[in-house]
Formats: structure tokens, C-alpha cells, sequence
């Protein structure tokens, strides 16, 4: 069974530019969570789907974010104007229906550098 | 806030000796996860520890939790150079199934 996978590994971009990630979860997963983690610091929280809905999406940093996850399959993550503090490695991460504030399965990560 | 902060920022050890990791948070919790990250790739899912558990065992891995502390530690026992990763805890607040991650420990194993 595949894992969680994530699309592009790194992305470098200028200040300005718009960048879309994107993140296929485990087949089957209802539950999709997109996480930051800043160099040095913690993991955040930035979203969770379940299926195609918006769950909770208090994480998200400000409205330059924009999440989606059209029929509730795989979800993008785009970034409009980016700034320079968006660089980070953007994990990721599915669980089951029902299985939510368990075990997680998280993607290898998207590194965005924003010059 | 909820967030768990691990300690030591940075471990390292010889192969074949054991690594203690702890974390401590702030607030009441449904339960505490521990995940392990390697160099590139996404966390791993490791133990899960709930409110009412005390201690988990996982092969060679150790997870006690004190709530009354609002601790948790993580044993590796007889560490191997494969072991070495960063390792995170990951704590969901009473009423929230959010995990909220810390900054993790860096363990690094010497052959």
C-alpha cells in the first residue's frame, strides 16, 4: 500500500510568486492534515480535512493560504503571494475515518524556500 | 498553549547504550504520541500513550507518562545507529484531537 506522498519535494521560489503543493493521502484516508514546521522550531498545525470539508483550519497563518481537496482525494496547499517567512518544509499527513487524534501518517514533506 | 517541548534539545550516544528523551507540556491531555523523523522523510508513528496509561512498551521502546507532572519520557534501550532521527512528542488537549508537536530532540547514534 502506497504511503502518504507529496509533490514537489523542494520548490524555490521568489518573493511574490505563488507555489501549489499538493499531498496524496493513503488511499481511503478521510482525514488529511497539512502541518509547517519553520527551521529550528515546531511542527505547526495548519488544517484538517475530512473528506472534502474544512475541519478546522485555525492554523492557517493568514489568507495568502489557501487549502483545498476537491473530491476529497488529494489536497493542494497554495501559497499566493508567498513571503519570505512561508520558507519551511510543509508536511502532509492522513488517518483513517474515525481515527481522528491517533496515529497519524505523514508524507515526506514539500521544502519551500522563498528568496 | 498546549505545545509539548522536548528535551534534551540534542542527544548523543554510542551504539548499544540507552537514549532518554523527555517531554512536558502544559495542559490536561487525551493522550501523548511520540514520532520519530529521519533525515528527509515524514514522521513515523511510534507510541501512542493515553491519559489514563502510565507506561507502554513497543520493543525496544519505553514511553511513561506522569500527568501529574504533565511529563512523558522515551526510552530507546540497547540504541543502534539506525536509531538515529529526530524524535517529537505529540500531545492532543482534553476536547481537541489536534496533535500539537514541539521542536524535538535531535538523537544522534555513534557506530
Amino acid at each position: 500500500e502506497a504511503g502518504v506522498t507529496q509533490f514537489p519535494s523542494h520548490s524555490v521560489i521568489e518573493k511574490g510568486q505563488t507555489v501549489t503543493l499538493r499531498c496524496d493521502p493513503i488511499s481511503g484516508h478521510d482525514n488529511l492534515y497539512w502541518y509547517r514546521r519553520v527551521m529550528g522550531k515546531e511542527i505547526k498545525f495548519l488544517l484538517h480535512f475530512v473528506k472534502e470539508s474544512k475541519q478546522d483550519e485555525s492554523g492557517m497563518p493568514n489568507n495568502r493560504f489557501l487549502a483545498e481537496r476537491t473530491g476529497g482525494t488529494y489536497s493542494t496547499l497554495k501559497v499566493q503571494p508567498a513571503e519570505l517567512e512561508d520558507s519551511g518544509v510543509y508536511f502532509c499527513a492522513s488517518s483513517p475515518a474515525g481515527l481522528v487524534g491517533g496515529e497519524q501518517f505523514f508524507g515526506p514533506g514539500t521544502r519551500l524556500t522563498v528568496l | 498553549s498546549q505545545q509539548g517541548e522536548e528535551d534534551p534539545q540534542a542527544l548523543s550516544i554510542q551504539e548499544g547504550e540507552n537514549a532518554t528523551m523527555n517531554c512536558s507540556y502544559k495542559t490536561s491531555i487525551n493522550n501523548l504520541q511520540w514520532y520519530r523523523q529521519n533525515s528527509g522523510r515524514g514522521l513515523v508513528h511510534l507510541i501512542l500513550i493515553r491519559s489514563n496509561e502510565r507506561e507502554k512498551h513497543s520493543g525496544r521502546l519505553r514511553v511513561t507518562l506522569d500527568t501529574s507532572k504533565k511529563s512523558s519520557s522515551l526510552l530507546i534501550t540497547a540504541s543502534r545507529a539506525a536509531d538515529t532521527a529526530s524524535y517529537f512528542c505529540a500531545t492532543a488537549a482534553e476536547g481537541s484531537y489536534i496533535p500539537t508537536f514541539g521542536r524535538g530532540t535531535s538523537l544522534i547514534v555513534h557506530p
